[in-house]
């Protein structure tokens, strides 16, 4: 069975960093591009980044470049991001997706997310 | 960049059809591939529809997806309403500028 299981969701202050990870089982990891999709509770998924399957290729929403880093451990099975400079609009619920498409991107198995609250 | 517009509900009766619209403000809806995902209350998103019109094992044939170049749409419909379709939809497409747009969702009552 696939699983995808968030973690490192907490409470910031504007300003601080935070690294969230995904722990994914029951397929091969090493396959699969992997994204991070994000969303506020009450209104739509917004996407925030991508990693090929190797991890040589990445790509970010405008809102979070040169502010948060994905990367994985295909060893570990686990997908992170690294997020600093954390501004209020970055509070969202975070998802670890994976993405079966051959073209463009289908996300078929999501992740229950881990909840980033930035805040004073 | 490219949005994807979506009705913000809609809403039906058991047994009946509802048809859910998705349309995308520039560049062909053809061009590249729609999806749509369900999402019920507290609970993570889910894919009923994948590439324009396939529909995922274990999806019931009740969901269907299709594409419409005259409108620049793309349409989920659900056909034999139960109370356990009621969710949020989001359909979702892509181009080469922008790996993932998802559009706004559609709340679907069932009532």
């Amino acid at each position: 069975e696939v699983q995808l299981l968030e973690s490192g969701g907490a409470l910031v202050q504007p300003g601080g960093s935070l690294r969230l990870s995904c722990a994914a089982s029951g397929f091969t990891f090493s396959s699969f591009w992997m994204h991070w999709v994000r969303q506020v509770p009450g209104q739509g998924p917004v996407w925030v980044s991508r990693i090929s399957s190797d991890g040589s290729a990445t790509r970010y929403a405008d809102s979070v470049k040169g502010r948060f880093t994905i990367s994985r451990d295909n060893a570990k099975n686990t997908l992170y991001v690294e997020m600093n400079s954390l501004r209020a609009e970055d509070t969202a619920l975070y998802y670890c997706v994976r993405d079966v498409a051959t073209t463009g991107t289908n996300f078929d198995y999501w992740g229950r997310g881990t909840l980033v609250t930035v805040s004073s | 960049n490219f949005m994807l517009a979506q009705p913000h509900s809609v809403s039906e009766s058991p047994g009946k059809t509802v048809t859910i619209s998705c349309t995308r403000s520039s560049g062909s809806i053809a061009s590249n591939y729609v999806q749509w995902y369900q999402q019920r209350p507290d609970s993570s998103p889910t894919i009923v529809i994948y590439e324009d019109d396939q529909r995922p094992s274990g999806v019931p044939d009740r969901f269907s997806g299709s594409i419409d170049r005259t409108s620049n749409s793309a349409s989920l419909t659900i056909s034999g309403l139960k109370t356990e379709d009621e969710a949020d939809y989001y359909c979702q497409s892509y181009d080469n500028i922008t790996p993932v747009v998802f559009g706004g969702g559609t709340k679907l009552t069932v009532l």
